[in-house]
Protein backbone atom coordinates (compact mmCIF):
# COMPACT_ATOMS: atom_id res chain seq x y z
CA UNK A 1 0.00 0.00 0.00
CA UNK A 2 1.90 3.07 -1.10
CA UNK A 3 -1.04 5.79 -1.00
CA UNK A 4 0.12 8.76 -2.90
CA UNK A 5 2.92 8.95 -4.91
CA UNK A 6 4.36 11.43 -7.47
CA UNK A 7 6.96 11.46 -9.94
CA UNK A 8 9.07 13.33 -10.77
CA UNK A 9 10.90 14.28 -7.52
CA UNK A 10 12.78 17.11 -8.81
CA UNK A 11 12.51 18.71 -12.36
CA UNK A 12 14.30 21.73 -14.09
CA UNK A 13 12.41 23.45 -17.02
CA UNK A 14 13.57 26.38 -19.15
CA UNK A 15 11.61 28.93 -19.26
CA UNK A 16 8.72 27.86 -22.34
CA UNK A 17 8.74 23.83 -21.75
CA UNK A 18 6.57 22.02 -20.94
CA UNK A 19 5.95 19.00 -18.47
CA UNK A 20 3.25 16.40 -16.43
CA UNK A 21 3.40 15.94 -13.51
CA UNK A 22 2.17 12.45 -12.46
CA UNK A 23 -0.09 11.55 -9.23
CA UNK A 24 -1.32 8.02 -8.63
CA UNK A 25 -3.22 6.83 -5.31
CA UNK A 26 -4.47 3.34 -4.17
CA UNK A 27 -6.23 3.77 -1.66
CA UNK A 28 -9.55 3.77 -4.06
CA UNK A 29 -10.06 7.99 -2.78
CA UNK A 30 -12.96 9.56 -4.94
CA UNK A 31 -11.19 12.99 -4.72
CA UNK A 32 -7.67 14.00 -6.15
CA UNK A 33 -6.41 17.80 -6.11
CA UNK A 34 -2.89 19.62 -6.90
CA UNK A 35 -1.82 22.02 -4.50
CA UNK A 36 1.39 24.38 -4.73
CA UNK A 37 3.84 25.32 -1.79
CA UNK A 38 5.72 28.95 -2.04
CA UNK A 39 7.47 30.03 0.92
CA UNK A 40 4.99 31.71 3.44
CA UNK A 41 2.07 31.40 0.99
CA UNK A 42 0.61 27.77 2.78
CA UNK A 43 -0.59 25.39 0.11
CA UNK A 44 -2.21 27.20 -2.53
CA UNK A 45 -5.48 24.84 -4.29
CA UNK A 46 -4.67 24.59 -8.37
CA UNK A 47 -6.79 22.36 -9.75
CA UNK A 48 -9.24 19.63 -8.03
CA UNK A 49 -11.46 16.29 -9.03
CA UNK A 50 -14.46 15.28 -6.92
CA UNK A 51 -14.75 12.42 -8.95
CA UNK A 52 -13.19 10.43 -12.02
CA UNK A 53 -14.77 12.50 -14.89
CA UNK A 54 -14.89 15.86 -13.87
CA UNK A 55 -12.17 18.44 -12.74
CA UNK A 56 -12.42 21.98 -11.45
CA UNK A 57 -10.49 25.39 -10.82
CA UNK A 58 -9.05 25.85 -7.08
CA UNK A 59 -7.37 29.25 -6.53
CA UNK A 60 -4.29 29.41 -8.94
CA UNK A 61 -5.30 27.29 -12.02
CA UNK A 62 -3.62 30.09 -14.59
CA UNK A 63 -0.82 28.16 -16.72
CA UNK A 64 -2.45 24.71 -15.36
CA UNK A 65 -4.15 22.29 -16.89
CA UNK A 66 -5.00 18.73 -15.41
CA UNK A 67 -6.77 15.36 -16.43
CA UNK A 68 -8.29 12.87 -14.29
CA UNK A 69 -7.21 9.80 -15.89
CA UNK A 70 -9.40 7.27 -13.94
CA UNK A 71 -9.81 6.95 -10.66
CA UNK A 72 -5.82 6.34 -9.77
CA UNK A 73 -4.79 8.67 -11.43
CA UNK A 74 -4.97 12.16 -11.67
CA UNK A 75 -1.78 14.60 -14.03
CA UNK A 76 -0.89 18.18 -13.28
CA UNK A 77 0.72 19.43 -16.92
CA UNK A 78 2.46 22.88 -17.76
CA UNK A 79 2.06 24.17 -21.48
CA UNK A 80 4.59 26.32 -20.94
CA UNK A 81 6.47 26.76 -18.04
CA UNK A 82 7.51 30.12 -16.34
CA UNK A 83 9.77 31.40 -13.37
CA UNK A 84 6.32 32.08 -11.22
CA UNK A 85 5.59 28.42 -11.34
CA UNK A 86 9.17 27.20 -9.46
CA UNK A 87 7.27 25.98 -6.09
CA UNK A 88 6.84 22.44 -4.60
CA UNK A 89 3.97 20.62 -6.46
CA UNK A 90 1.70 18.16 -3.87
CA UNK A 91 -0.93 15.75 -4.98
CA UNK A 92 -3.68 14.60 -2.61
CA UNK A 93 -6.31 12.20 -1.76
CA UNK A 94 -9.62 11.57 0.10
CA UNK A 95 -12.83 9.64 0.06
CA UNK A 96 -14.72 12.93 -0.49
CA UNK A 97 -14.38 16.74 0.13
CA UNK A 98 -14.76 16.64 3.81
CA UNK A 99 -12.73 13.47 4.46
CA UNK A 100 -9.18 13.65 5.61
CA UNK A 101 -6.22 14.68 2.92
CA UNK A 102 -3.38 12.35 2.00
CA UNK A 103 -0.50 14.05 0.42
CA UNK A 104 2.02 12.23 -1.79
CA UNK A 105 5.61 13.29 -0.96
CA UNK A 106 5.74 16.23 -3.43
CA UNK A 107 7.74 17.60 -7.10
CA UNK A 108 10.37 20.01 -6.42
CA UNK A 109 9.96 22.05 -9.53
CA UNK A 110 12.30 24.84 -10.39
CA UNK A 111 12.10 26.86 -13.40
CA UNK A 112 14.63 29.00 -15.40
CA UNK B 1 -9.88 34.00 1.16
CA UNK B 2 -6.95 31.88 2.99
CA UNK B 3 -7.97 31.76 7.07
CA UNK B 4 -5.12 33.53 9.16
CA UNK B 5 -3.55 31.61 11.33
CA UNK B 6 -1.92 33.23 14.54
CA UNK B 7 0.79 33.20 15.72
CA UNK B 8 3.15 33.00 12.60
CA UNK B 9 6.09 31.41 14.51
CA UNK B 10 6.56 30.55 18.00
CA UNK B 11 9.55 29.19 20.23
CA UNK B 12 9.33 26.87 23.28
CA UNK B 13 11.00 24.53 25.53
CA UNK B 14 10.45 21.17 25.74
CA UNK B 15 7.17 20.53 28.01
CA UNK B 16 5.98 23.92 27.50
CA UNK B 17 2.34 24.47 26.19
CA UNK B 18 1.28 26.13 22.78
CA UNK B 19 -1.61 27.14 21.49
CA UNK B 20 -2.15 27.79 17.31
CA UNK B 21 -5.62 29.53 16.32
CA UNK B 22 -7.41 29.59 13.18
CA UNK B 23 -10.20 31.95 11.75
CA UNK B 24 -11.81 32.55 8.72
CA UNK B 25 -14.42 35.07 7.38
CA UNK B 26 -16.74 32.10 6.30
CA UNK B 27 -19.40 29.90 7.98
CA UNK B 28 -16.99 26.78 8.41
CA UNK B 29 -18.44 22.82 7.99
CA UNK B 30 -14.78 21.53 8.61
CA UNK B 31 -11.65 22.74 10.15
CA UNK B 32 -8.51 19.89 9.02
CA UNK B 33 -5.13 20.38 10.97
CA UNK B 34 -1.80 19.03 9.53
CA UNK B 35 1.49 19.00 10.59
CA UNK B 36 4.59 20.11 7.87
CA UNK B 37 8.09 18.82 8.66
CA UNK B 38 11.16 20.76 6.57
CA UNK B 39 10.92 18.62 3.63
CA UNK B 40 8.26 16.42 3.69
CA UNK B 41 4.52 16.27 2.97
CA UNK B 42 1.99 17.39 5.82
CA UNK B 43 0.89 14.76 7.48
CA UNK B 44 -3.00 14.70 8.82
CA UNK B 45 -3.57 15.31 12.70
CA UNK B 46 -7.31 15.80 13.08
CA UNK B 47 -10.71 17.01 11.63
CA UNK B 48 -13.23 18.66 13.73
CA UNK B 49 -17.11 18.95 11.79
CA UNK B 50 -19.76 21.62 12.55
CA UNK B 51 -20.63 21.15 15.57
CA UNK B 52 -18.26 22.36 18.61
CA UNK B 53 -16.60 19.24 19.60
CA UNK B 54 -13.38 19.39 20.87
CA UNK B 55 -11.48 16.09 19.69
CA UNK B 56 -7.79 15.17 19.99
CA UNK B 57 -5.95 13.02 22.63
CA UNK B 58 -3.71 13.42 25.77
CA UNK B 59 -1.21 15.86 24.05
CA UNK B 60 -2.83 17.21 20.91
CA UNK B 61 -6.25 18.49 21.11
CA UNK B 62 -8.32 20.58 19.29
CA UNK B 63 -11.55 22.73 19.27
CA UNK B 64 -14.15 24.44 16.93
CA UNK B 65 -16.23 27.50 17.16
CA UNK B 66 -18.48 27.72 14.52
CA UNK B 67 -19.96 30.64 15.96
CA UNK B 68 -16.57 32.85 16.17
CA UNK B 69 -15.59 30.87 12.91
CA UNK B 70 -12.51 29.95 14.73
CA UNK B 71 -10.44 26.73 15.69
CA UNK B 72 -7.80 26.08 17.86
CA UNK B 73 -5.26 23.61 18.39
CA UNK B 74 -3.32 22.48 21.83
CA UNK B 75 -0.09 21.01 22.40
CA UNK B 76 0.43 20.09 25.93
CA UNK B 77 3.78 19.48 27.48
CA UNK B 78 5.51 19.41 24.33
CA UNK B 79 8.04 17.69 22.79
CA UNK B 80 10.70 17.87 20.26
CA UNK B 81 9.23 15.99 17.75
CA UNK B 82 6.34 18.40 17.73
CA UNK B 83 8.46 20.56 15.73
CA UNK B 84 7.36 21.65 11.99
CA UNK B 85 5.28 24.29 10.50
CA UNK B 86 1.27 23.52 11.44
CA UNK B 87 -1.57 24.38 8.90
CA UNK B 88 -5.32 24.27 9.32
CA UNK B 89 -7.32 23.93 6.41
CA UNK B 90 -11.26 25.28 6.45
CA UNK B 91 -13.97 23.69 4.42
CA UNK B 92 -17.49 25.05 3.80
CA UNK B 93 -21.15 23.09 3.59
CA UNK B 94 -20.80 21.47 -0.03
CA UNK B 95 -17.69 22.77 -1.30
CA UNK B 96 -15.04 19.62 -2.14
CA UNK B 97 -12.11 21.72 -1.04
CA UNK B 98 -9.85 23.17 1.91
CA UNK B 99 -8.44 26.56 1.94
CA UNK B 100 -5.32 26.39 4.16
CA UNK B 101 -4.14 29.21 6.00
CA UNK B 102 -0.53 30.34 5.72
CA UNK B 103 1.21 28.51 8.64
CA UNK B 104 2.72 28.74 12.03
CA UNK B 105 5.99 27.26 12.36
CA UNK B 106 6.52 26.01 15.87
CA UNK B 107 9.76 25.15 17.28
CA UNK B 108 10.78 23.00 19.63
CA UNK B 109 14.05 23.51 21.78
CA UNK B 110 16.01 21.18 24.52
Amino acid sequence: NAGVTQTPKFQVLKTGQSMTLQCAQDMNHNSMYWYRQDPGMGLRLIYYSASEGTTDKGEVPNGYNVSRLNKREFSLRLESAAPSQTSVYFCASSWTGVETQYFGPGTRLLVL
Amino acid sequence: QQPVQSPQAVILREGEDAVINCSSSKALYSVHWYRQKHGEAPVFLMILLKGGEQKGHEKISASFNEKKQQSSLYLTASQLSYSGTYFCGTGTFGNEKLTFGTGTRLTIIP
